[in-house]
């Protein structure tokens, strides 16, 4: 197993350009989530998906988009792109059901918004 | 948003010491998990605990799920250099909207040689 994987690593971008951050997960979870990591303030969620064709904003929502096509995948779009998105993006996966979960974290896209 | 409060911030210790760091919350969670992420990656699942006293090791390290619920420690013993790292804590429950993981700030650990 691969676990979570994201690509890209790393992505330098202009105030206003559009990109999509690709994560993809193959232990078959249900749950799928997406995160911001910035200094001092640990990680926030920004959207997260159930399950295909559900998804739900997060506590920090605005400024991205989220869809869930398939189990396995969960894009992040940033539609224009603000200096204030700068940060370390992670996705995480795992599985539904029962009342006790445990998440997995992909490597992580580094993002610098100029 | 709602956060843990994770203590301390940041620790400096001689390798071979032995290290405490603890999670809180006002919150009741049903499972507590700790991470370690180093630089340039993701974090890094260490031990999930899923039941209120629980004690659960993981080599050198050992976790507790706190008895109210609230809280949880993980200990680290014979600190070596690979240690050095940000250890974050969550909480996961479930609410009104669905599962809610909640993340503290991290404790960031220097080991000295």
């Amino acid at each position: 197993n691969a676990g979570v994987t994201q690509t890209p690593k790393f992505q330098v971008l202009k105030t206003g350009q559009s990109m999509t951050l690709q994560c993809a997960q193959d232990m078959n979870h249900e749950y799928m989530s997406w995160y911001r990591q910035d200094p001092g303030m640990g990680l926030r969620l920004i959207h997260y998906s159930v399950g295909a064709g559900i998804t739900d904003q997060g506590e920090v929502p605005n400024g991205y988009n989220v869809s869930r096509s398939t189990t396995e995948d969960f894009p992040l779009r940033l539609l224009s792109a603000a200096p204030s998105q700068t940060s370390v993006y992670f996705c995480a996966s795992n599985q539904a059901g029962g009342s006790s979960e445990t998440q997995y974290f992909g490597p992580g896209t580094r993002l610098l918004v100029l | 948003g709602q956060q843990l409060n994770q203590s301390p911030q940041s620790m400096f210790i001689q390798e071979g010491e032995d290290v405490s760091m603890n999670c809180t919350s006002s919150s009741i969670f049903n499972t507590w998990l700790w991470y370690k992420q180093e630089p340039g990656e993701g974090p890094v699942l260490l031990i999930a605990l899923y039941k209120a006293g629980e004690l659960t090791s993981n080599g050198r390290l050992t976790a507790q799920f706190g008895i109210t619920r609230k809280d949880s420690f993980l200990n680290i013993s014979a600190s070596i250099p690979s240690d050095v790292g940000i250890y974050f804590c969550a909480g996961q429950a479930w609410d009104n909207y669905g599962q809610n993981f909640v993340f503290g700030p991290g404790t960031r650990l220097s080991v000295l040689p």
